[in-house]
Parts: structure tokens; sequence; C-alpha cells
């Protein structure tokens, strides 16, 4: 099974609010990742944090993680249309495995 | 190209014929994989290289699938006799390899395979 489940499974905003995707893994892990996926076709890396450290932050991105849960959540502030996509969680154990969720599809309305 | 590069982009393919899908990595990622990715899931991974080996080839679905990698470079990953479920997004990526740490991945724009 996926290690990675993310959620919502989708998510509808407007435009200028703030979104938050949560994500759960199952095993112990060495980093997290976010991803963004834009029309089915390939990734895009956001944001990689370590088991180590507790919150990252780049630009108007947001992720924090609770090793002791086994979760992390993304937050985008200030959403723009253009951030309509798929987010993607991916765990990272040992010799570069990493494992994907199924996905957050976010809808920023305009 | 600076990115990773995938061709075909689209591939339609009767049942039972065999497929080819090519990956050209970012040069001097020693680190390439590859993903499955049907309509509206997951990515699913499917094989990973580390240089021209492959020491986890355990997402591959079935015998029918295999892949190869040369020169530390360009990847194949062949499908032979396809069946109707193999039909997805087939991406790549690459990333430089470091032990025991994890880098980014490089994702190409992935290859659409329709089986009819």
């Amino acid at each position: 099974s996926q290690q990675g489940e993310e959620d919502p499974q989708a998510l509808s905003i407007q435009e200028g609010e703030n979104a938050t995707m949560n994500c759960s893994y199952k095993t112990s892990i060495n980093n997290l990742q976010w991803y963004r996926q834009n029309s089915g076709r390939g990734l895009v890396h956001l944001i990689l944090i370590r088991s180590n450290e507790r919150e990252k932050h780049s630009g108007r991105l947001r992720v924090t993680l609770d090793t002791s849960k086994k979760s992390s959540s993304l937050l985008i502030t200030a959403s723009r249309a253009a951030d309509t996509a798929s987010y993607f969680c991916a765990t990272g154990r040992g010799y570069q495995k990493v494992t994907f969720g199924i996905g957050t599809k976010l809808q920023v309305i305009p | 190209g600076a990115g990773v590069s995938q061709s075909p982009s689209n591939k339609v393919t009767e049942k039972g014929k065999d497929v080819e899908l090519r990956c050209d990595p970012i040069s001097g990622h020693t680190a390439l994989y590859w993903y499955r990715q049907r309509l509206g899931q997951g990515l699913e991974f499917l094989i990973y290289f580390q240089g021209n080996s492959a020491p986890d080839k355990s997402g591959l679905p079935s015998d029918r699938f295999s892949a190869e990698r040369t020169g530390e470079s360009v990847s194949t990953l062949t499908i032979q006799r396809t069946q109707q479920e193999d039909s997805a997004v087939y991406l790549c990526a690459s990333s430089l390899a470091l032990v025991q740490s994890y880098n980014e991945q490089f994702f190409g724009p992935g290859t659409r395979l329709t089986v009819l």
C-alpha cells in the first residue's frame, strides 16, 4: 500500500485564501518532500523537510512535520489560480527509495 | 537540454504488441526512476537505477515489464505483450545519488501509453 496518504483528496478554495493539505505515513522516514503536478504530467519538487526538522518555509509555502504522529502538512498562503494542481507528498527512507501518496487535487477559483 | 526528456510523448498501441519507452536523464545524475501513473491516481514506483544497476525492481508489475540503463545515462522501459491495463502515463525521474541521503527528483514530462 502507499506509504504516504494525503488528505483531503480534493480541495476547492477562492483565490487569496490559504490551502492546507495533510500527509500521513506509516513507517520511519529520513525526509519528506512535497511535489506539485500540473495537467497530469511531470512533477515539480516544492520542498524537502528532514526528519529532524519541524517546520520549513519557502516563499508562500510552509511545511510542518510531526514524526511522533507520522504526519506532515503543506500550507499555501494567499493562493493564486496558478496554484491549481495536484500535490503529492513523498517519503524518503534509506537509499533513495521514495514512496508517493495519491495526492490532493487543489482547485483555486479566481 | 537541461531537463529530463522522455520519448515518445504519446504512444498508442494494440493489445499484445511490445512497446519501448525511453528516458534521457539529466547529465551527471546517477539515480534514475520509473513510475507509472494511472488516470487520476498517484505515482506507482516501478524500478530504480543506481548507475547501470537496478537494486530495486520490486515495483515491476509482472515479467512483461523490464528496464535497462546503459552508460549511466539513457534508460529504456520495455513492456511486452501489452494489455489494456498497462494504459497509463509512465514518468521517469533522475536525481543526484548520494549514499544515505536523498535528493530532489527531477521529472520528465512522461509518456502517455494507450493500449487499445
